[in-house]
């Protein structure tokens, strides 16, 4: 199995421009997350989703947007690239929202810079 | 709102020195508590976890006990190796869709 696959690992941005993180899995998982990762700080949830239709904000939604029309793909787009924005991107999964029992998957990460 | 507090990093050990990475958590409830480790170039992996006040999580030579009184999961090893040298995160997880809080990251650096 391939897990969480995050496309592409690295990408430079200028300042105005859009562009779209992918993630797929492939474990039939019906909750999926997106976190951002700043240097010197934790994860900060963007948007989630628990289900085929269904998403929500997190902590941190502005200057981002999700779909999600199949279980496996939950896409994050960014719309006009502030150096912000400048971070890593983490996608993850889990079967169920009761983590303890479930846990998460995470993929490898998308690092984005913003110049 | 919930929120997790690491000890602040870097820590750099020599190989086979004693490892305390401190963290608190502030959350409303009965949260769930994570460690999670990250490699370089990966994503994070769970590394252990404890559900309830008293429980030990182990793994690998790490542990962590769910302290509600102090509202502390210090992760601990008694011999650090090289391999071990990774970010290290203290999660907490509420009951909402699953979702984390996390710590802001230890990094660790064991030289032989």
């Amino acid at each position: 199995n391939a897990g969480v696959t995050q496309t592409p690992k690295f990408r430079i941005l200028k300042i105005g421009q859009s562009m779209t993180l992918q993630c797929t899995q492939d474990m039939n998982h019906n909750y999926m997350y997106w976190y951002r990762q700043d240097p010197g700080m934790g994860l900060k949830l963007i948007y989630y989703s628990v289900g085929a239709g269904i998403t929500d904000k997190g902590e941190v939604p502005n200057g981002y947007n999700v779909s999600r029309s199949t279980t496996e793909d939950f896409p994050l787009r960014l719309e006009l690239a502030a150096p912000s924005q400048t971070s890593v991107y983490f996608c993850a999964s889990s079967y169920s929202g009761q983590i303890p029992n479930y846990g998460y998957t995470f993929g490898s990460g998308t690092r984005l810079t913003v110049v | 709102g919930d929120s997790v507090t690491q000890m602040e990093g870097p820590v750099t050990l020599s190989e086979e020195a004693f490892l305390t990475i401190n963290c608190t958590y502030t959350a409303t409830g009965y949260p769930s508590l994570f460690w999670y480790v990250q490699y370089p170039g990966e994503g994070l992996q769970l590394l252990l976890k404890a559900t309830k006040a008293d429980d030990k999580g182990s793994n690998k030579g790490f542990e962590a006990t769910y302290r509600k009184e102090t509202t502390s999961f210090h992760l601990e090893k008694g011999s650090v190796q090289v391999s071990d040298s990774a970010v290290y995160f203290c999660a907490l997880s509420g009951t909402s869709y699953g979702k984390l809080t996390f710590g802001q990251g230890t990094i660790l650096t064991v030289h032989p």
